[in-house]
């Protein structure tokens, strides 16, 4: 069974500072892996998608790097912002496309 | 185009009542899934649609928990005799086939 790990559960930088949020998996028979930001009483934002054949993916100040071998993905985020501040959580499919998420990792970043 | 919505966004029952949670997909997207986020837990997948093939529906928790969709419209989730438990966040996404899925804002269920 896919087991999704984000540590830690909370983190809190000043603003302007570059930071990972890392994400490691189990089973590496994934085809692609998620990072989505859930802002509080929202649903969720999809930011980027990796597939297995990549290793990194870039939007904006986000970018994500997918290490399959060793079951992991970091989620690097650049010149962080107040507006930054939410949960972000990788998800990686399974049968059916069906997602098994981690628990998040609530950043908060500090003016 | 509209994105998924969902409805209501937020409901309150007392325990074992029946509550109905709709889900509206992105038109066009065949696949239609349900999640579940309680307070402090990682989102738990439920149920899923594809187009007219048998829902998957390995993650419902109990047989209190039942879903429907009729083709590629709207789905309900239905939750019989309530408990404390199913107190969550309920979300929905919808995709093509088996692409990126898009979710909606969830429907905040309290039960009391």
């Amino acid at each position: 069974k896919q087991e999704v790990t984000q540590i830690p559960a909370a983190l809190s930088v000043p603003e302007g500072e570059n930071l990972v949020l890392n994400c490691s998996f189990t089973d590496s028979a994934i085809y692609n892996l998620q990072w989505f930001r859930q802002d509080p009483g929202k649903g969720l934002t999809s930011l980027l998608l990796i597939q297995s054949s990549q290793r990194e993916q870039t939007s904006g100040r986000l970018n994500a790097s997918l290490d399959k071998s060793s079951g992991r993905s970091t989620l690097y985020i650049a010149a962080s912002q107040p507006g930054d501040s939410a949960t972000y959580l990788c998800a990686v499919p399974g049968a059916n496309s069906k997602l098994t998420f981690g628990k998040g990792i609530t950043l908060s970043v500090r003016p | 185009g509209a994105g998924v919505s969902q409805s209501p966004s937020n409901k309150v029952t007392e325990k074992g009542k029946d509550v109905e949670l709709r889900c509206d997909p992105i038109s066009g997207h065949t696949a239609l899934y349900w999640y579940r986020q309680r307070l402090g837990q990682g989102l738990e997948f439920l149920i899923y649609f594809q187009g007219n093939s048998a829902p998957d529906k390995s993650g419902l928790p109990s047989d209190r928990f039942s879903a429907e969709r009729t083709g590629e419209s709207v789905s309900t989730l239905t939750i019989q005799r309530t408990q404390q438990e199913d107190s969550a966040v309920y979300l929905c996404a919808s995709s093509l086939a088996w692409g990126l899925q898009y979710f909606g804002p969830g429907t905040r269920l309290t039960v009391t």
